[in-house]
Formats: C-alpha cells, sequence, structure tokens
C-alpha cells in the first residue's frame, strides 16, 4: 500500500528565512502534487510534478521531484507571512491521490 | 474560470439520518476524486470516479455510497450517520491522468456536523 510521508509536520519560521519541507513515498508513481490549505478552506493547487529531476518554481516557492529517490521537496525561499498554511503532497497511485499528513507553516516576523 | 462547485457548503444531521452530498466537477473533466477531512488531519481518500465508473476505492465505510451521473457530478450518499462522521468532505476534479492532463482542483468542501 502507498504510504506518504511528510516532514516536517511542523515549521515555524522567521521571515526572511529559507526552509525545505520533504515528501517521501512509497511506491513508483509518475505524478507529485503540492497543495496549499488554510485554517477551514479548500486545497489550493500549488505543482504538479510528472518527471523525474521536475523542477517548478512560483514566487518564493519552488518544488522538485526525484522519482528514484522517491522524494519531492518543497522549497521555501525567504520566507513572508502570507505563506503560513499547511502544506500537503499528494502521490497519484491506481486511480487516487494519496495524501501526506501535512506540514504546517507558520511564519514570524 | 469555474471551479468545482460541492453543495451544501454546510450540513447538520442527527445521528442515524441519511446525507446526500454533491460535486459538479469543472466542464469537461471526466474524473472526480471523494475525500473525507477530520480536523486537524490530512485529506484521506474514499473513493473514485472516472466516465461513470468507479475507479478506485479507499477507506469508505460501507455506510456511504457514491456515484457519477452521465452529466459527470457525483454524489456521496451517506446513511446511519455517526458522530465520527463529522469532519470536511472535498470533492476534486480533473481530466483522466494521462499526458500533461493532470491537474485537480479541489471543491470547497461541504463542512458535515453530525449531533
Amino acid at each position: 500500500e502507498l504510504k506518504v510521508e511528510q516532514n516536517p509536520l511542523f515549521l515555524s519560521m522567521q521571515e526572511g528565512k529559507n526552509y525545505t519541507i520533504y515528501c517521501n513515498y512509497s511506491t513508483t508513481s509518475d505524478r507529485l502534487y503540492w497543495y496549499r490549505q488554510d485554517p477551514g478552506k479548500s486545497l489550493e493547487s500549488l505543482f504538479v510534478l510528472l518527471s523525474n529531476g521536475a523542477v517548478k518554481q512560483e514566487g518564493r516557492l519552488m518544488a522538485s521531484l526525484d522519482t528514484k529517490a522517491r522524494l519531492s521537496t518543497l522549497h521555501i525561499t525567504a520566507a513572508v507571512h502570507d505563506l503560513s498554511a499547511t502544506y500537503f503532497c499528494a502521490v497519484y497511485n491506481n486511480n487516487d491521490m494519496r495524501f501526506g499528513a501535512g506540514t504546517r507553516l507558520t511564519v514570524k516576523p | 474560470a469555474a471551479g468545482v462547485i460541492q453543495s451544501p457548503r454546510h450540513l447538520i444531521k442527527e445521528k442515524r439520518e441519511t446525507a446526500t452530498l454533491k460535486c459538479y466537477p469543472i466542464p469537461r473533466h471526466d474524473t472526480v476524486y471523494w475525500y473525507q477531512q477530520g480536523p486537524g488531519q490530512d485529506p484521506q481518500f474514499l473513493i473514485s470516479f472516472y466516465e461513470k465508473m468507479q475507479s478506485d476505492k479507499g477507506s469508505i465505510p460501507d455506510r456511504f455510497s457514491a456515484q457519477q451521473f452521465s452529466d459527470y457530478h457525483s454524489e456521496l450518499n451517506m446513511s446511519s450517520l455517526e458522530l465520527g462522521d463529522s469532519a470536511l468532505y472535498f470533492c476534486a476534479s480533473s481530466l483522466w491522468p494521462r499526458g500533461q492532463n493532470t491537474e485537480a482542483f479541489f471543491g470547497q468542501g461541504t463542512r458535515l456536523t453530525v449531533v
């Protein structure tokens, strides 16, 4: 059965700092998603990564995928307060997406 | 642009009652996924449909059933509701993941409270 593990689960950052969230998964997959969720809100699609070595960037967020290591990273550059949210990775496998536990990010001034 | 529409947004039911949640996917999307998210939890996959056929099944209780209709909207039917069914229920839609057509978009969710 596919397992998706994220770490850290909680992350408190200062504004201006950099950090990386990791997503490991247990079986082969040809696509990985990153979502952002604000409290009580829906999941907002950030990135879809389709191939080994894929890298996508949007603003202060950059996601990468290593299918051989079954690892994706979400890198945050120079964090700002409005990045505070929960970030989920999800791995596509057998007709569904399975989510990691989420990383609750808090960016402090 | 049209997004995934879920109704109702909020629902309060008593134990042992039934509930029906509806999901209207983005136009032309042929795949629908249902998820349940408890407080502070990650979304748990329930069931998915492609072209009106069930494509995968996750941790969906036997008390729940779902279907996708000819217009691609989907309904999640929940019977004999229990307190533990209180959660946010999300629907997502996508084109069947092939090639680059793969992004899945989520609706705003239905918050079900069982009292």
